[in-house]
């Protein structure tokens, strides 16, 4: 069945440096690629959004990379700030479909480091 | 504009008991997921409803089961609780299907 795998599961990074969690995916009809923000006891909060016609996109800090081909996208989290550590989930989709639902991924735990 | 309301927010049940959890979506949202969230599995998707009409379902048993009412309010129901069903049941709606969806604050069930 569908699934999608995200790696690492857990990640310290030092303040300042850069962050990125991947993420692949088996459903080649998948074409809309959501990334998530937990923060601990709070509800998972979009933070980016990709759709397949797109390879890249950026929105400040973050960035988000597609690799349809691969099945591959990526998070980046340039210049980490303490407010950043959360939980990230990605997630992948095919809207509209009749038979889509959306499968996260396991989710990882980002920590940054004072 | 008020965000994705979920009642209640903490449940405590007992094993063999049913359940009934709410969601009132984002005005104007049509789409409503539902997701349980363990520690050990992450979000796991049950189903989603557009419209009034049940568009898929996860892998979970019959006795989860969801309905949408015409306002796009959504209830989802857990018949003969098990001690695995305690985790946060989370509801997300969306304009349209899965696209930018909204999480609520989630209902902590817990089964004893």
């Amino acid at each position: 069945g569908e699934n999608v795998e995200q790696h690492p599961s857990t990640l310290s990074v030092q303040e300042g440096d850069s962050a990125v969690i991947k993420c692949t995916y088996s459903d080649s009809a998948s074409n809309y690629f959501p990334w998530y923000k937990q923060e601990l006891g709070k509800r998972p909060q979009l933070i980016i959004d990709i759709r397949s016609n797109v390879g890249e996109k950026k929105d400040q800090r973050i960035a988000v990379t597609l690799n349809k081909t691969a099945k591959h996208f990526s998070l980046h989290i340039t210049e980490t700030q303490p407010e950043d550590s959360a939980v990230y989930f990605c997630a992948a989709s095919s809207p509209y479909s009749s038979a889509s639902k959306i499968i996260f991924g396991s989710g990882t735990r980002l920590s940054i480091r004072p | 504009k008020a965000g994705v309301t979920q009642t209640p927010r903490y449940l405590i049940k007992t094993r063999g008991q049913q359940v009934t959890l709410s969601c009132s979506p984002i005005s104007g949202h049509r789409s409503v997921s539902w997701y349980q969230q363990t520690p050990g599995q992450g979000l796991q998707f049950l189903f989603e409803y557009f419209s009034e009409t049940q568009r898929n379902k996860g892998n979970f048993p019959g006795r989860f089961s969801g309905r949408q009412f015409s306002n796009s309010r959504s209830e989802m129901n857990v018949s003969t609780l098990e001690l695995g069903d305690s985790a946060l049941y989370l509801c997300a709606s969306s304009l349209a299907p899965e696209i930018k969806a909204f999480f609520g604050q989630g209902t902590r069930l817990t089964v004893v």
